[in-house]
Order: C-alpha cells, then sequence, then structure tokens
C-alpha cells in the first residue's frame, strides 16, 4: 500500500457524460500527478499539481481538467467523454515538485459505454 | 522528445533463476532519472528501482538490480533467485532533471513459473 488514495475504484459512465476521479496524496506529499493507462496510448503522464498550483502538462486534452485543493487532494474531470476515453486513470504523489520519486495510488478504472 | 522502448514484450524464467530486462531510452538531456516500476495482476503501479544518471554506479534493492549503461542508453534490470510474486508487467521509464513529465515504455510481461 503506497498510501495514496483513489476513488471510485470502477466507473461506468455513457458517452458525453462528466466524471471526476478523486486522489488523496500521502501524508506529507505536496505534489499530485495523473497519468492515463490505455490500451493504445499505453501510460502517459496527464497532469501535475504542486501545493495547490499546477506545475507540469502533459497528453492532457481540453476536455480533462484538474485541481488540488488546500488540503492536498486533487481531482480529475473528464468531460464530454468518448469510447476511447476508457482507461485506467492512476494518480502519484511526491513530497517535493521537481524531480523526486513518485508513489503511485491504485487506480480508477473508468469504462464509457 | 524522449523515448523509452522495452523491446521484449514478454518474458519467463523458472523459479529462483536470474532474468534480464531490457530498457532503452533516447534523450540529449545529461542529467536525468530512470525508473522501473512493477505492475502485478492487482494494477498497482510499484516503484522497483531508481537510478540517477549522474551516478556511475548501478543501483540495487535486494534482488533486483541495474546495469546503466549511460553512453549506450540502455537501462537493464536485473531479478535475481525470481519468485511467483515477481510475475507481473514491468515499466521503464525517463525523467528528465527538473521536470516530471515521466515517460515510460511500452512494458515487458514477466511470467516465473513454479
Amino acid at each position: 500500500d503506497s498510501g495514496v488514495t483513489q476513488t471510485p475504484k470502477h466507473l461506468i459512465t455513457a458517452t458525453g457524460q462528466r466524471v471526476t476521479l478523486r486522489c488523496s496524496p500521502r501524508s506529507g506529499d505536496l505534489s499530485v500527478y495523473w497519468y492515463q493507462q490505455s490500451l493504445d496510448q499505453g501510460l502517459q503522464f496527464l497532469i501535475q499539481y504542486y501545493n495547490g498550483e499546477e506545475r507540469a502538462k502533459g497528453n492532457i486534452l481540453e476536455r480533462f481538467s484538474a485541481q488540488q485543493f488546500p488540503d492536498l487532494h486533487s481531482e480529475l474531470n473528464l468531460s464530454s467523454l468518448e469510447l476511447g476515453d476508457s482507461a485506467l486513470y492512476f494518480c502519484a504523489s511526491s513530497v517535493w515538485e521537481l524531480t523526486d520519486t513518485q508513489y503511485f495510488g491504485p487506480g480508477t478504472r473508468l469504462t464509457v459505454l | 522528445a524522449q523515448t523509452v522502448t522495452q523491446s521484449q514484450p514478454e518474458m519467463s524464467v523458472q523459479e529462483a533463476e536470474t532474468v534480464t530486462l531490457s530498457c532503452t531510452y533516447d534523450t540529449s538531456e545529461s542529467n536525468y532519472y530512470l525508473f522501473w516500476y512493477k505492475q502485478p495482476p492487482s494494477r498497482q503501479m510499484i516503484l522497483v528501482i531508481r537510478q540517477e544518471a549522474y551516478k556511475q554506479q548501478n543501483a540495487t534493492e535486494n534482488r533486483f538490480s541495474v546495469n546503466f549503461q549511460k553512453a549506450a542508453k540502455s537501462f537493464s534490470l536485473k531479478i535475481s533467485d525470481s519468485q511467483l510474486g515477481d510475475t507481473a508487467m514491468y515499466f521503464c521509464a525517463f525523467m528528465k532533471y527538473n521536470n516530471n513529465d515521466m515517460r515510460f515504455g511500452a512494458g515487458t510481461r514477466l511470467t516465473v513459473k513454479p
């Protein structure tokens, strides 16, 4: 157990809908990262927040957004969902902002029907 | 752009034997970090080992060790005394210094046979 928690574990929704994935980092960690793991794209970095502020962006679609709250938990919002958004979404956390070992949560499995 | 290549989609090894997983990467950076992550059937991503590029000494963690060849841009993982619990997908990952955009390889599926 890495200490990173993610909810829900599984999510099934329809195309065009909007969902929110939640992540709580390890105690003391200030950075949160979001990743998408899909069959065709593999593991991709989406976005990073550090102490409430966006710090780095990867291959995140405009339909996706994220934020980190004052209590350091983070939410990833996915809207106008498409079949291709079906994937495992991981959250990871680390203590510092840069070049620090990341610890991954168990992931949220999103299925878009 | 940085790319990470794992040329072995699948591998198998007998319990108690040694296996080496390959990883190569492409970068023009001189400072960076390399990682091996393990993803068992539970889907949890577990950090196995980490290597800083400026360190010449190869990292080791118990039964896991790496062979880091900076000039060749190669970063292989050796698992000694393989155990059934080592059965998993193994991902090699690259991260530039001062940049948290971690790039992953496609993964190698390792099966440890009894």
